[in-house]
């Protein structure tokens, strides 16, 4: 079955920009969707697809995908955006499971 | 306004079973492929199960197949995980979410506040 891989912990300054990456085989075939976790919360979708941000998600979070690599950008990131950050996509297997990444704790300095 | 709110949870000893549920609100349930994800303490996210909008489509992680039955019941808006020969790396908080999609884009657009599941002796 697929993996994704994100890199563990990463840190931005206030206001700052910050890029997570996910990289995987099943990302040449299917877009990425990102989640936003904070502690002691549930999950909360911020991005999916080619360019698709859900209602009520700042416009600061966006995503773009190349071959086997799908990233999230937040642009300008506050200090409510510190969280562990997810990406999942449909395995490419041919299994139709999903696959979520190892996650990536964004620290706001 | 859209929900789903999960159930069942507990301590239960090795081996043993359990049955977790969710109930959905808000949307029109019959119309989704619906999931299990779970989290053990401290880890990441964990894809468990899914099932397609009239039940005729039904996956499981390799790490519960065999172990785990997921099910539906779209007249009550509900989704359903019957656990058994739990084991203690089944130990987790257990969220419902529901699928939305097409083609090559698909995305958890909705999951519950989840449900704790202690395995231990």
């Amino acid at each position: 079955s697929s993996e994704l891989t994100q890199d563990p912990a990463v840190s931005v300054a206030l206001g700052q920009t910050v890029r997570i990456t996910c990289q995987g085989d099943s990302l040449r075939s299917y877009y990425a969707s990102w989640y936003q976790q904070k502690p002691g919360q549930a999950p909360v979708l911020v991005f999916y697809g080619k360019n698709n941000r859900p209602s009520g998600i700042p416009d600061r979070f966006s995503g773009s995908s190349s071959g086997n690599t799908a990233s999230l950008t937040i642009t300008g990131a506050q200090a409510e955006d510190e969280a562990d950050y997810y990406c999942n996509s449909r395995d490419s297997s041919g299994n139709h499971r999903y696959v979520f990444g190892t996650g990536t704790k964004v620290t706001v300095l | 306004e859209v929900h789903l709110v999960e159930s069942g949870g507990g301590l239960v000893k090795p081996g043993g079973s359990l049955r977790l549920s969710c109930a959905a609100s808000g949307f029109t349930f019959s119309s989704y492929s619906m999931n299990w994800v779970r989290q053990a303490p401290g880890k990441g996210l964990e894809w468990v199960s899914s099932i397609s909008s009239t039940s005729s489509y039904i996956y499981y992680a390799d790490s519960v197949k065999g172990r785990f039955t997921i099910s539906r019941d779209n007249a009550k808006n509900s989704l359903f995980l019957q656990m058994n020969s739990l084991r203690v790396e089944d130990t987790a908080v257990y969220y419902c979410a529901r699928a939305s999609g097409y083609s090559s884009s698909w995305a958890f657009d909705i999951w519950g506040q989840g449900t704790m599941v202690t395995v231990s002796s």
